[in-house]
């Protein structure tokens, strides 16, 4: 599968614990997003990276949250102290240079707090 | 920012009926308006899109027009099939939410009946 890959598809955590996500975007995409969906919602955006620089963040990424992508490829989103609130769909899309046209998402990573 | 707002939140159809979803944005500078198809636990996936340069764009089944005076954007889907059944997620980028990230509406669940 040449897609967008994301690990775990699904996390059960503790409320408090940390936990990471992480996202393998398509090899020729420089710039790489993460969402967040929750349920009956549409996707809201947190972060975008093009290459290794993080060029934009949400409001909706509090402190506890950190993105990285070392060496421009992969990603990993990282939550501290979660909260019940904290759970959702996380999902990763990558695209080409030219802009936000064509982006291809990930199948996600369920969190669930409990 | 930019808001998007899509009506209805559900669809029921009958097999063949057409389908046609709306969603209306805030920012006139918006110029981008993709829509996503998703799948009950899938991942988001492009369907058809937009540029503020065209009025209107055709695939198939599969149609997408846009008002620039009135900020709305429709979905129009012809002789559905019961395979159309899923959440419909309109989008819009540009302006002043920025170019690279999308902001998404609600999502409408069309329901394809046999």
């Amino acid at each position: 599968d040449t897609g967008v890959s994301q690990d775990p598809r699904h996390k059960i955590t503790k409320r408090g614990q940390n936990v990471t996500f992480r996202c393998d975007p398509i090899s020729e995409h420089n710039r790489l997003y993460w969402y967040r969906q929750t349920l009956g919602q549409g996707p809201e955006f947190l972060t975008y990276f093009q290459n290794e620089a993080q060029l934009e963040k949400s409001r909706l990424l509090s402190d506890r949250f950190s993105a990285e992508r070392p060496k421009g490829s992969f990603s990993t989103l990282e939550i501290q102290r979660t909260e019940q609130g904290d759970s959702a769909m996380y999902l990763c899309a990558s695209t080409l240079p030219q802009g936000p046209y064509g982006y291809t998402f990930g199948s996600g990573t369920r969190l669930t707090v409990v | 920012g930019e808001n998007v707002e899509q009506h209805p939140s559900t669809l029921s159809v009958q097999e063949g009926d057409s389908a046609v979803i709306k969603c209306t944005y805030s920012d006139s500078a918006s110029n981008y308006f993709p829509w996503y198809k998703q799948e009950l636990g899938k991942r988001p996936q492009l369907i058809i899109d937009i540029r503020s340069n065209v009025g209107e764009k055709k695939d198939q089944r599969i149609a997408v027009t846009l008002n620039k005076t009135a900020k709305h954007f429709s979905l129009h889907i012809t002789e559905t099939q019961p395979e159309d059944s899923a959440v419909y997620f309109c989008a819009a980028s540009g302006g002043n939410t920025g170019f690279q990230k999308l902001v998404f509406g609600t999502g409408t669940r069309l329901l394809v009946s046999p």
